[in-house]
C-alpha cells in the first residue's frame, strides 16, 4: 500500500526534553511538509522540503528542527525551546511539477502531550 | 495577501438535509482548489480537487463543489448528509506559480439525527 505513515500515534514529552516525530512516505513524492494543528484552529506550516537535503522554514518554525536525508523520510524534532508543544502534528507530501506544488496527501498524525 | 476564507466555523444540520460549506479565496489569478475532510484524531483526506476543466467537480462520499472564478469561490455541497459526515472540512488553494498550499481555518459540520 502506498501512503504516508507517522509514528508514534501519541507521544509524551517531559519538560526540557527533545522529542522526534517520524514521517515516512512511499509515494515517491518530492516535497514533504509538517503542520501543527491546535483545537479549533486550522493548519499552520512548520517546515517544508522540496528536495532531499534542503528545507525551508514555514510560518511557525521556532522551537522545531527537521532533516531531509532521504526522499522518503522527513523527521520533525520538537526541541525544549518550544514552550507550548501540545498539539496534533500532521505530515504531508506532494509531487513537485514545473508548475509548482501539486495535491498534498496527509499522514494520520501524531498527538504530542506534555507531562 | 493571498488567503482562503471559510465563512462558517460551524454548521449544524439535520440528517438527510442538504448542506453547503462556503469557501472564498482572495485572488482571481489562476488557482488549484481542494477540499479535505478530517475525522477526529485523524489526518486530512482529500475529498475533491479542481485543477482545470469543468467547474463542477465531484468527489468522494457524494460531495461536489463548484468553481466560480468571478466570485472567487469554491463552495462544497452535498444534497443529503449522513451522521457519518460529521467532521471538519478544510478548503485549500494553490496559486499557480506561487508554489504554496494555503488552507482555510476549517468548518466543523455537525449532523444531527
Amino acid at each position: 500500500d502506498g501512503g504516508i505513515t507517522q509514528s508514534p500515534k501519541y507521544l509524551f514529552r517531559k519538560e526540557g526534553q527533545n522529542v522526534t516525530l517520524s514521517c515516512e512516505q512511499n509515494l515517491n513524492h518530492d516535497a514533504m511538509y509538517w503542520y501543527r494543528q491546535d483545537p479549533g484552529q486550522g493548519l499552520r506550516l512548520i517546515y517544508y522540503s522540496q528536495i532531499v537535503n534542503d528545507f525551508q522554514k514555514g510560518d511557525i518554525a521556532e522551537g522545531y528542527s527537521v532533516s531531509r536525508e532521504k526522499k522518503e523520510s522527513f523527521p520533525l524534532t520538537v526541541t525544549s525551546a518550544q514552550k507550548n508543544p501540545t498539539a496534533f502534528y500532521l505530515c504531508a507530501s506532494s509531487v513537485m511539477t514545473s508548475g509548482g506544488e501539486e495535491t498534498q496527501y496527509f499522514g494520520p498524525g501524531t498527538r504530542l502531550l506534555v507531562l | 495577501a493571498q488567503s482562503v476564507t471559510q465563512l462558517d466555523s460551524q454548521v449544524p444540520v439535520f440528517e438527510e438535509a442538504p448542506v453547503e460549506l462556503r469557501c472564498n479565496y482572495s485572488s482571481s489569478v489562476s488557482v488549484y482548489l481542494f477540499w479535505y475532510v478530517q475525522y477526529p484524531n485523524q489526518g486530512l483526506q482529500l475529498l475533491l480537487k479542481y485543477l482545470s476543466g469543468s467547474t463542477l467537480v465531484k468527489g468522494i462520499n457524494g460531495f461536489e463543489a463548484e468553481f466560480n472564478k468571478s466570485q472567487t469561490s469554491f463552495h462544497l455541497r452535498k444534497p443529503s448528509v449522513h451522521i457519518s459526515d460529521t467532521a471538519e472540512y478544510f478548503c485549500a488553494v494553490i496559486y499557480t506559480g506561487g508554489f504554496k498550499t494555503i488552507f482555510g481555518a476549517g468548518t466543523r459540520l455537525f449532523v444531527k439525527a
